[in-house]
């Protein structure tokens, strides 16, 4: 079945410095990639997809490319902010369209 | 994207009862998903629910536990039955949105925080 592993957290950083939460996944044929955040007390929202291999998503100032050669989707952002605190999780949608999730990590920035 | 009305938003519940958590989308809509998130933890699929048909369960996951109804393409409600505290958990309904390519996302609600004492 599909799977997604997802670099472990917490992970805390202080403003400015260089964001990069690993993901890699298992499945069949070529499935959908998200990245999903969830703030503080707030619900789950889409932060960027790919649906293809070398598809780049953007949102934000975060990116994460499709690369199907290392079945990864790493999330990356060059400068991050306080206000990107939050728990942050990967997802593919296979062919059954449902979603597979990471198992989330959770990024503190202090200012 | 489509829009999800959720409620209650939150609940303590005593052992033994039942819980109906409501999911309203402001569009038709072919699949909706309902997730499980353990304190702490990732989210789980526990079902997938389409119109006029019944509910697809994932393993570790029974009709008897969570029932599920699909009345039409813009409502849906999972009950979680007989609870006990290791039910404690945030309960999330999902749609799928479709834009002219083809799938663009997924929409969540906002959740369904539930306490069993």
């Amino acid at each position: 079945g599909n799977s997604v592993t997802q670099m472990e957290g917490p992970v805390t950083l202080s403003e400015e410095a260089f964001l990069t939460i690993n993901c890699t996944y298992t499945a069949t044929g070529y499935p959908s990639l998200f990245w999903y955040v969830q703030y503080p007390g707030e619900g789950l929202q889409l932060l960027l997809k790919a649906t293809k291999a070398d598809d780049k998503g953007s949102n934000k100032g975060f990116e994460a490319t499709y690369r199907k050669e290392t079945t990864s989707f790493h999330l990356e952002k060059g400068s991050v902010q306080v206000s990107d605190s939050a728990v942050y999780f990967c997802a593919l949608r296979g062919s059954a369209r449902q979603l597979t999730f990471g198992s989330g990590t959770q990024l503190t920035v202090l200012p | 994207s489509a829009v999800i009305s959720q409620k209650p938003s939150r609940d303590i519940c005593q052992r033994g009862t039942s819980l109906t958590i409501q999911c309203q989308v402001d569009s038709q809509v072919t699949m909706m998903f309902w997730y499980r998130q353990q304190p702490g933890q990732s989210l789980t699929l526990i079902a997938t629910a389409n119109q006029g048909s019944e509910a697809t369960y994932e393993s570790g996951f029974v009709i008897d536990k969570f029932p599920i109804s699909r009345p039409n393409l813009t409502f849906s409600t999972l009950t979680v039955s007989n609870m006990s505290p290791e039910d404690s958990s945030i309960y999330l309904c999902s749609v799928e949105d479709a834009n002219r390519q083809g799938a663009s996302g997924y929409t969540f609600g906002s959740g369904t925080r539930l306490t069993v004492v």
